[in-house]
């Protein structure tokens, strides 16, 4: 099985609508993080969090939100999508003491209609 | 000017040419650097990293790092057509107070 898994893969939503993403991992990884990815563009950070406890705010986090159920799941939610947030979605993982090892998940592909 | 520059491409080269691919940035805080490679359809993973500058080889890869320029390159020797996917550079200051800083990413075609 796979250490870092997302769901849904593909998701296609009207404009408006809240929708989630939800990542699990098995690693035992403090620390979990999600990026977007557009053409063009590159991978972006969203949000960050070190555990449970700790929820940072990256580099484009406004129309975002996250949550950290527990140290193994981290839900990303768009709580009014709009066009402009089609675009592939990764959730990654490290572990403290190495954070420029990160593992990412296969991504969630979402278009926002 | 964004934090790190690279090179979108594409980048095509015949199967067994030495491959060079770049990123440059201009932070100088920047201590780790890494290189992701990234087939399509997932997620990069990480196929190097190196602390400060210098040399790093593995197998077929060789990083280098030279702070005193902001540069830094990846050299893929002996290119095979499995070796085609985007190729991200990265890097992060260290500390753990946020995340990793990526490049654009290059796309790589090896021809057979």
């Amino acid at each position: 099985d796979a250490d870092v898994t997302q769901t849904p893969r593909n998701r296609i939503t009207k404009t408006g609508k809240r929708i989630m993403l939800e990542c699990s991992q098995t690693k035992g990884h403090d620390r979990m993080y999600w990026y977007r990815q557009d053409p063009g563009l590159g991978l972006r950070l969203i949000y960050y969090s070190f555990d449970v406890k700790d929820i940072n705010k990256g580099e484009i986090s406004d129309g975002y939100s996250v949550s950290r159920q527990a140290q193994a799941k981290f839900s990303l939610s768009l709580e009014s999508a709009i066009p402009n947030q089609t675009a592939l979605y990764f959730c990654a993982t490290s572990d403290f003491s190495s954070l420029e090892t990160q593992y990412f998940g296969p991504g969630t592909r979402l278009l926002v209609l | 000017q964004k934090e790190v520059e690279q090179d979108p491409g594409p980048l095509s080269v015949p199967e067994g040419a030495i491959v060079s691919l770049n990123c440059t940035y201009s932070n100088s805080a920047f201590q780790y650097f890494m290189w992701y490679r990234q087939y399509s359809r997932k997620g990069p993973e990480l196929l190097m990293y190196t602390y400060s500058s210098g040399n790093k080889e593995d197998g077929r890869f060789t990083a280098q790092v030279d702070k005193s320029s902001k540069y830094i390159s990846l050299f893929i020797r002996d290119s095979q057509p499995s070796d085609s996917a985007t190729y991200l550079c990265a890097m992060y200051s260290g500390g753990g107070a946020d995340g990793l800083t990526f490049g654009k990413g290059t796309h790589l075609i090896i021809q057979p």
